[in-house]
């Protein structure tokens, strides 16, 4: 089953505790992206890779770094994550290549993050 | 600056019935794509429909349509014969420029009635 994978799924952390949220695609996508979710600000860039060593910031980067050594693997760190680090977080990827399904982004189930 | 505004924060239908979506955004690229998503009470992000800018038909997907008007820059999604599973937050969504960040809005609530 085509899908992206993120774990864990929930994550009570506290501040200063570095973390790692993975993130995980199967359909050979070039394109990944990681979005915070908070109410009333909608959901925001955090940062994106465009292809396997590329990677790029969004609009929100700050206390967040990423890496993108394998195509199918998009992680998402917290070297020292602080309480306005408190969100949901997605990963998404998407085909960069021409065909019927480009630019669609496809988002893993989320991780509820909660640092005390 | 891109922006995406969804005026309906919250909207609610008895199921079988029609319900429209508003969204309106801005852009100053020719090509680009909209996009409406749905969230149910899950969380997980789930795409409804796709609409490319370039295509003056408007989009469907069995239940769900667009009404795409590019002059105005309005985008909006119908749902025919509303069923309780549709209800969720469906979010309007903005995709323009190399970088291929998604634009949101806010969201609106939509509550499907029995």
């Amino acid at each position: 089953e085509a899908q992206v994978t993120q774990n864990p799924r929930y994550l009570i952390t506290v501040t200063g505790k570095k973390l790692t949220v993975t993130c995980s695609q199967n359909m050979n996508h070039e394109y990944m992206s990681w979005y915070r979710q908070d109410p009333g600000l909608g959901l925001r860039q955090i940062y994106y890779s465009m292809n396997v060593e590329v990677t790029d910031k969004g609009d929100v980067p700050e206390g967040y770094k990423v890496s993108r050594k394998e195509k199918r693997n998009f992680p998402l760190i917290l070297e020292s994550p602080s309480p306005n680090q408190t969100s949901l977080y997605f990963c998404a990827s998407s085909p960069t290549t021409s065909g019927v399904y480009k630019n669609i982004q496809y988002f893993g189930a989320g991780t509820r993050l909660s640092v005390l | 600056a891109q922006t995406v505004t969804q005026s309906q924060p919250e909207m609610s239908v008895q199921e079988a019935e029609t319900v429209t979506l508003s969204c309106t955004y801005d852009t100053s690229e020719n090509n680009y794509y909209l996009f409406w998503y749905k969230q149910p009470p899950s969380r997980q992000m789930i795409l409804v429909i796709r609409q490319e800018a370039y295509k003056q038909q408007n989009a469907t997907e069995n239940r769900f349509s667009v009404n795409f008007q590019k002059a105005a820059k309005s985008f909006s999604l119908k749902i025919s014969d509303s069923q309780l599973g549709d209800t969720a937050m469906y979010f309007c969504a903005l995709n323009a420029g190399n970088n291929r960040k998604l634009i949101w809005g806010l969201g609106t609530s939509l509550g499907v009635n029995p």
